[in-house]
């Protein structure tokens, strides 16, 4: 299953778009990229995924490169409320339930 | 959304005691998956249990010390065995409920261990 690499930790004002990279370099053609998050040790909570064409929900927007080795995340107007760690996840092929979490990314969003 | 709830919400034991962790979907999942988080860290996946047979553990996990249970299809219990410190961290599971191609996740059950 493929590993993915997010930076630790970005920063993003209050009513800006913040943009979140996530690395999957060794992603299979048809492995799907999840995206959650988890708010001060809650559940994760989904927010979006998506295979090869970009995505948009109330949420997000997704969007994945045409090599499909990377995604960023959008939060198009971010408030103090997406303060949180995003995960990016690669759902496996053979193992295609189970999600391996990376370390994710700790976005700050000040005021 | 699908709903997904664990007893107890919080607990604090002490060492050598085991305790029961129950978690609830409020609808028929095939598989149901149960995570760790350690303090300051990502989720582990410890294992994944189908009903009517025995659950499937993650390198590092062994069924003597986190037996589980799955007796139907909205159901499932997580054991923490002979507890020491060192399992303290929150317990979460989870489900693709209706079949969906979304996880979700309980809001996870978070274990002291003196």
């Amino acid at each position: 299953d493929a590993k993915t690499t997010q930076p630790p930790s970005m920063d993003c004002a209050e009513g800006r778009a913040a943009n979140l990279p996530c690395n999957h370099s060794t992603i299979s053609g048809n492995e799907y990229v999840y995206w959650y998050r988890q708010i001060h040790s809650q559940g994760p909570q989904y927010i979006i995924h998506g295979l090869k064409n970009n995505e948009t929900n109330e949420m997000a927007s997704l969007i994945i490169t045409e090599d499909r080795k990377s995604s960023t995340l959008i939060l198009p107007h971010a408030t103090l409320r997406d303060t949180a760690v995003y995960y990016c996840i690669v759902r496996g092929v053979y193992n295609f339930n189970k999600f391996y979490f990376g370390s994710g990314t700790k976005l700050n969003v000040k005021p | 959304s699908a709903v997904i709830s664990q007893k107890p919400s919080r607990d604090i034991c002490q060492r050598g005691t085991s305790l029961t962790i129950q978690c609830q979907v409020d609808s028929q999942v095939t598989m149901m998956f149960w995570y760790r988080q350690q303090p300051g860290q990502s989720l582990t996946l410890i294992a994944t249990a189908n009903q009517g047979s025995e659950a499937t553990y993650e390198s590092g996990f062994v069924i003597d010390k986190f037996p589980i249970s799955r007796p139907n299809l909205t159901f499932s219990t997580l054991t923490v065995s002979n507890m020491s410190p060192e399992d303290s961290s929150i317990y979460l599971c989870s489900g693709f409920p209706g079949g969906k191609e979304t996880q979700y996740f309980g809001p996870g059950t978070r274990l002291l261990v003196l």
